[in-house]
């Protein structure tokens, strides 16, 4: 069965520094998700990306995020100057169309922020 | 914003018997979507029920089923003859019909199998 997949499953880095995460959706689907998830907290909606374009964002995400579909199969996550807070999971996620479709999630990309 | 609260950090069930486990939201929209996701220790979640707002039977899967109180704002999972294998964080998730298809998650509940 398809699935999403993400590397690395585990990214340690200093404060100050950039991470880029890294994601390959399901291979037809359109729509593409990023998430975080705190220790201990809920899972928030950071942006969705559709047609090669941002579609939704939440106040989460500023000007220190950025996504991108560099080519037909992988989606990025950069966080351009990481701070501590930023240490969470992050969950990579696809789906194939706007309507009741199932979202498919990704394992997941531990950042720790040192 | 839509909110979504699940007021049990943790539960626990004995293998073969029932559990409820409780999500309750608040939107001003007629139309959405609400679903239960299943995260394993693996951490992958996965889809394990969803519900049409504007359906007013309840959804099943199997051993899965919800009850679905719309003018209550309450969406419950109940798994029957509950196994080893349902043991893990599950969240209750809320998605609008119109415009942005995001999911709104609350915090989730742990729920323990004891064999």
């Amino acid at each position: 069965e398809p699935e999403v997949t993400q590397t690395p499953s585990h990214q340690v880095t200093q404060m100050g520094q950039e991470v880029i995460l890294r994601c390959v959706p399901i291979s037809n689907h359109l729509y593409f998700y990023w998430y975080r998830q705190i220790l201990g907290q809920k899972v928030e909606f950071l942006v969705s990306f559709y047609n090669n374009e941002i579609s939704e964002k939440s106040e989460i995400f500023d000007d220190q995020f950025s996504v991108e579909r560099p080519d037909g199969s992988n989606f990025t996550l950069k966080i351009r100057s990481t701070k501590l807070e930023d240490s969470a999971m992050y969950f990579c996620a696809s789906t194939g169309g706007t309507g009741y479709y199932e979202q498919y999630f990704g394992p997941g990309t531990r950042l720790t922020v040192t | 914003a839509q909110t979504v609260t699940q007021s049990q950090p943790e539960m626990s069930v004995q293998e073969a018997e029932t559990v409820t486990l409780s999500c309750t939201y608040d939107t001003s929209e007629s139309d959405y979507y609400l679903f239960w996701y299943k995260q394993p220790p693996s951490r992958q979640m996965i889809l394990v029920i969803r519900q049409e707002a504007y359906k007013q039977q309840n959804a099943t899967e199997n051993r899965f089923s919800v009850n679905f109180q719309k003018a209550a704002k309450s969406f419950s999972l109940k798994i029957s003859d509950s196994q080893l294998g349902d043991a893990a964080m599950y969240f209750c998730a809320y998605r609008s019909a119109a415009g942005a298809n995001n999911l709104f998650f609350g915090t989730g509940t742990r729920l323990t199998v004891i064999p």
